[in-house]
Formats: structure tokens, sequence, C-alpha cells
């Protein structure tokens, strides 16, 4: 499998609940970054939590990082219909590389 | 707040055609990376370009591909024989310093190549 994980692929909830979404991946990394991507729209950066950081809020986001088992989540606390979105986690791996490797994204609906 | 610029937002060519995705850039941004995406599957990496070169290129970023920072300010992609493939959208993004604060994305140009 690839390096950046996010599961599920979709999740559809409710306005006001939490959304939880995960993101695995293999190597080592000096960061982990979130995204949100509206449909057919650009990239919007979220979040960035280093690999020496376990966890990082911004607003309603929660980020934790466990770098021991090569995962990340991210919660949007009280879901608005406007948090519909994909979201992607972008690894920056510790191997030299200048890139970021994004993973395949979690569809998120919130209902109204 | 800064804004990456791509233009255009949409660019339909045909199979073979060359075509030339325009970015502007962050001002004061160094780093700077083309990453792709076909429509509904993963945002994937194709070039980073620092200090006026080529930093790394993935397999995608054949031949076919050049990037050029000719000015100063703009940072362009050209694709030389488009193919159907090609067909993607095409996503600009700068960095001040490498692995900072993530990348500003551009709001990205849909090739459709017929």
């Amino acid at each position: 499998s690839q390096q950046g994980e996010e599961d599920p692929q979709a999740l559809s909830i409710q306005e006001g609940e939490n959304a939880t979404m995960n993101c695995s991946y293999k190597t080592s990394i000096n960061n982990l970054q979130w995204y949100r991507q509206n449909s057919g729209r650009g990239l919007v950066h979220l979040i960035l939590i280093r690999s020496n950081e376990r966890e990082k809020h911004s607003g309603r986001l929660r980020v934790t990082l466990d770098t021991s088992k090569k995962s990340s989540s991210l919660l949007i606390t009280a879901s608005r219909a406007a948090d519909t979105a994909s979201y992607f986690c972008a690894t920056d791996p510790t191997s030299g590389t200048y890139k970021y490797i994004f993973g395949t994204g979690t569809r998120l609906k919130v209902l109204a | 707040e800064p804004e990456v610029t791509q233009t255009p937002s949409h660019q339909v060519t045909q199979m073979g055609q060359e075509v030339i995705l325009r970015c502007v850039p962050i001002s004061n941004h160094l780093y700077f990376y083309w990453y792709r995406q076909i429509l509904g599957q993963k945002v994937e990496f194709l070039v980073s370009f620092y200090n006026n070169e080529i930093s790394e290129k993935s397999e995608i970023f054949d031949d076919q591909f050049s990037v050029e920072r000719p000015d100063g300010s703009n940072f362009t992609l050209k694709i030389r024989s488009t193919k159907l493939e090609d067909s993607a959208m095409y996503f600009c993004a700068s960095e001040e310093e490498f692995a900072s604060y993530g990348y500003t994305f551009g709001s990205g140009t849909r090739l459709t190549v017929v």
C-alpha cells in the first residue's frame, strides 16, 4: 500500500456531530499535514504537526500523531454543512525527499 | 492573505498540442511545486523547484514535461505533446521554506485533452 492512506474513504454525518478521519503511513516522517479540498477546488492547508508533537488544536480541529503506530487522526468537532469536503493527509518523509506525499483522502459529507 | 494564482482555470486542448500552465507563487516563497489530480483520485507529485532548478521530479514528469521560472514571478509547467491521460487538475504550490508551515496551493487548472 502507499504512503498516506486515509480511512474511512467516505464518511457521512449529521450536522453537530464529530467527524474523525484517520491516516496511516509507512515511512518515518518529519511532519504530517492535513488539507481540505472542496469539490473541484484547490487544497487548503489546515494544520501541520511535527514528529515530536502528539496533539495539536486549531479551532474545531484536533490532530493527533502516533509515530510508533505511524498514524494520525483528524477530529472535527461540532461539524457544519460547510465542512463537507475531502480531507487529505500529507507526509514529509525523513528520507531527504523535497516533496509531501498525499494520501487517498476521506470524503466527508455533513448533512444539515 | 497572500495567494498562489493559477491561470487559466480551465483549458481544453487537442491531443498532441503543447500547453503551458501558469502560476504566480507567493512573492517571498522559495520552493515551488506542481501536483496533479486525476478526477476522483489522489494528489500526485510532479516536480519541485528551488533556486532556479528542479530539486526532485516523479516518474510522471517525463520528457514531455518541463518547468520554468522565466521572470522571477511566474512559474510555468509545459506539456509538450499532450495525451488523453494528461487530463487532470494541475495544482501549483509554494512554500516559504521547505517543511515550514505547509504548502499554499493555487486553485488549480483543469486540463482537458480531447
